[in-house]
């Protein structure tokens, strides 16, 4: 089945403990990014990738750190966790033939920073 | 800076009502537009547009891009309970949003 897998569904932390959430895609995908969703403020980009070992910023890059080693994967990785990084967090993947076609989305993130 | 404003940001509707969702658009290398509708869980595509003029349906829903005016618009008619959800807009070189349509359909 084709599908976008992010782990953990639910994470609560404390202040300053690193973490890792994973994205996996098994849709052979160049494109993959994460958004974070916050009441009111829609789907913000943090950063995305083209293709493996190609990533860039996206709106609200602070604080988060990715890589793409492999096509499949992109991990999310908060290095410092702080309570302003408390939200739901999204992972998508797509093709990039001519431009972004359908994006597929992992089932999300719920992140909680105390 | 690639752009996406959708509008308006809550609409409440009575159940058989007809609305209109608004995305505008100011992306460098337009290619596509991508609607999607969000429940309480990860936004379910709806529509890709690439061309002016030509509309997408499926259902009571259908969409239309007017390249000319860089916008969409997603028409819901004779809306259900189960239309209430936030409607997404996308566009751009790494797939930007807006912030989204919040749509309460009322008995």
């Amino acid at each position: 089945e084709a599908q976008v897998t992010q782990n953990p569904r639910y994470l609560i932390t404390v202040t300053g403990k690193k973490l890792t959430v994973t994205c996996s895609q098994n849709m052979n995908h160049e494109y993959m990014s994460w958004y974070r969703q916050d009441p009111g403020l829609g789907l913000r980009q943090i950063y995305y990738s083209m293709n493996v070992e190609v990533t860039d910023k996206g709106d609200v890059p602070e604080g988060y750190k990715v890589s793409r080693k492999e096509k499949r994967n992109f991990p999310l990785i908060l290095e410092s966790p702080s309570p302003n990084q408390t939200s739901l967090y999204f992972c998508a993947s797509s093709f990039r033939d001519r431009g972004i076609t359908e994006a597929f989305f992992g089932q999300g993130t719920r992140l909680t920073v105390v | 800076e690639d752009k996406v404003v959708q509008s308006p940001l809550s609409l409440v509707v009575h159940e058989g009502d007809t609305v209109t969702l608004n995305c505008s658009y100011e992306v460098t290398n337009f290619r596509s537009l991508l609607w999607y509708k969000q429940e309480k869980k990860a936004p379910t595509f709806l529509f890709m547009l690439t061309s002016s003029g030509i509309e997408k349906k499926s259902g009571r829903l259908s969409s239309i891009l007017d390249k000319k005016e860089l916008s969409s618009i997603l028409n819901i008619t004779a809306t259900q309970t189960g239309d209430s959800a936030i409607y997404l807009c996308a566009a751009g070189y790494a797939l930007n949003f807006g912030k989204g349509t919040s749509l309460l359909v009322t008995p």
